[in-house]
């Protein structure tokens, strides 16, 4: 089946401690992109992947990064989490010139 | 940059039309789209117009856009309980490939029995 993989799907921390999230697609889709939703703000974009090894910032990237060492794969990263990234993340891929398939969403909570 | 506008709020009776608007600014859109998210679900790709068309229509769903006046609408005929959801309009304006969507807030639809 063609999907988009996250995970945790469910993420308590604590200030500070380092996380990963992980990403994976089987449908070798070339973009790949990270957003977070926030109520009332509907889903910005944190950063996306054009393919291997090209990565580039969206419209909130402070505080997190990623990386694309694999086509399937595109962690996101958040080196020292703060309260303010409490949030529900979402991974998404498509092709070229296809629509974007999302992931389930992982909801993070840092305290 | 793009914005994209949508009201929060629909409350609409089972069994009647639901009409969700969105406006955007950009007005290079290639694709515009309307996302479904279910409670504690991902988002559901519903439907999508190019930005040369002015309506799209496919069973319950009709899509219109009026791209002089950069509105666009998704309805929903004889809505079901199953239609409560959040939906989420989206432009995608990238003329080389899929880089970014911009998303509206989400319009929450509440079906009234």
């Amino acid at each position: 089946e063609a999907q988009v993989t996250q995970n945790p799907r469910y993420l308590i921390t604590v200030t500070g401690k380092k996380l990963t999230v992980t990403c994976s697609q089987n449908m070798n889709h070339e973009y790949m992109s990270w957003y977070r939703q926030d109520p009332g703000l509907g889903l910005r974009q944190i950063y996306y992947s054009m393919n291997v090894e090209v990565t580039d910032k969206g419209d909130v990237p402070e505080g997190y990064k990623v990386s694309r060492k694999e086509k399937r794969n595109f962690p996101l990263i958040l080196e020292s989490p703060s309260p303010n990234q409490t949030s529900l993340y979402f991974c998404a891929s498509s092709s070229r010139t296809g629509h974007y398939t999302f992931g389930s969403g992982t909801r993070l909570t840092v305290v | 940059g793009e914005d994209v506008e949508q009201s929060l709020f629909l409350s609409v009776r089972e069994g009647d039309s639901s009409v969700i608007n969105c406006t955007y600014t950009d007005s290079s859109s290639t694709y515009l789209y309307w996302y479904k998210q279910e409670p504690g679900a991902g988002l559901q790709l519903l439907t999508y117009i190019f930005s040369n068309m002015d309506m799209k229509q496919d069973q319950r769903l009709t899509v219109l856009l009026n791209k002089k006046d950069k509105h666009l609408s998704l309805r929903i005929a004889d809505t079901q309980t199953g239609d409560s959801a959040i939906y989420f309009c989206a432009e995608s304006s990238s003329n080389f490939g899929n880089e970014k969507l911009t998303f509206g807030t989400g319009t929450r639809l509440t079906i009234i029995p």
